[in-house]
């Protein structure tokens, strides 16, 4: 069964520091993978995918997530913090085995930045 | 349009009442999907469409849910008798669709939020 994983509610970095959200996947055949992001009172936005190729992925406002077949990760990075990249995080997995254009998502992970 | 634009903003019914949900998905998108989202969780699939047809209607929670897409552009989910367990953010989204790689950039709309009294 697909499913993804982001281990942590929330993320705290002082402004300036390199970031890291978490994000692990489970699925039977190749994965499709998606970074999405949701400041408040608003719909979410597309922010990086991973479909083959490269395994790092650059995306929006300067993210960039890094593809990890082995540990069947894809964690969401940036070098140095803004305070305004504070906002939910959303990862989310497609199948490619799965016939279905279904995105499994993640539980989200609120990123804070600290001034 | 410029974006996903979903109505109304909020919406406070009161249980046992029938609430209809709009969006309006950017214009010349083929996919559309609606999601229910509770807060501080991520997006549940409800169902989605390829222009006008229903692909698939999987996730609508049981049959006072339904969906329609009559000429393949404006959506509406309807909720029917409302119960208070329905109240949640509704959210709309819709993509190109035109291939794989196209259909899974999603453009979400703001969302509806529901309160079921």
């Amino acid at each position: 069964a697909q499913s993804v994983a982001q281990p942590e509610d929330q993320v705290n970095v002082a402004e300036g520091n390199p970031l890291t959200v978490k994000c692990t996947y489970s699925v039977s055949g190749n994965p499709y993978l998606f970074w999405y992001v949701q400041y408040p009172n608003r719909g979410l936005q597309f922010l990086l995918k991973y479909i083959t190729g490269d395994n790092l992925v650059k995306g929006s406002y300067g993210f960039e997530a890094e593809f990890n077949k082995s540990q069947t990760s894809f964690h969401l990075k940036k070098p140095s913090a803004l305070v305004s990249d504070s906002a939910l995080y959303f990862c989310a997995v497609r199948d490619s085995w799965d016939s279905n254009y279904q995105l499994i998502w993640g539980a989200g992970t609120k990123l804070i930045i600290k001034p | 349009g410029a974006g996903v634009s979903q109505s109304p903003r909020y919406k406070v019914t009161k249980r046992g009442q029938d609430v209809a949900l709009r969006c309006d998905p950017i214009s010349g998108h083929v996919s559309l999907y609606w999601y229910r989202q509770a807060l501080g969780q991520g997006p549940e699939f409800l169902t989605y469409f390829n222009y006008e047809a229903q692909q698939d209607k999987s996730g609508l929670p049981n049959d006072r849910f339904s969906a329609e897409r009559p000429e393949g552009s404006i959506s509406t989910l309807t909720i029917q008798r409302t119960e208070q367990r329905d109240s949640a953010m509704y959210r709309c989204a819709s993509s190109l669709g035109w291939d794989r790689e196209t259909n899974e950039k999603l453009f979400f709309g703001s969302g509806t939020q529901l309160s079921v009294l």
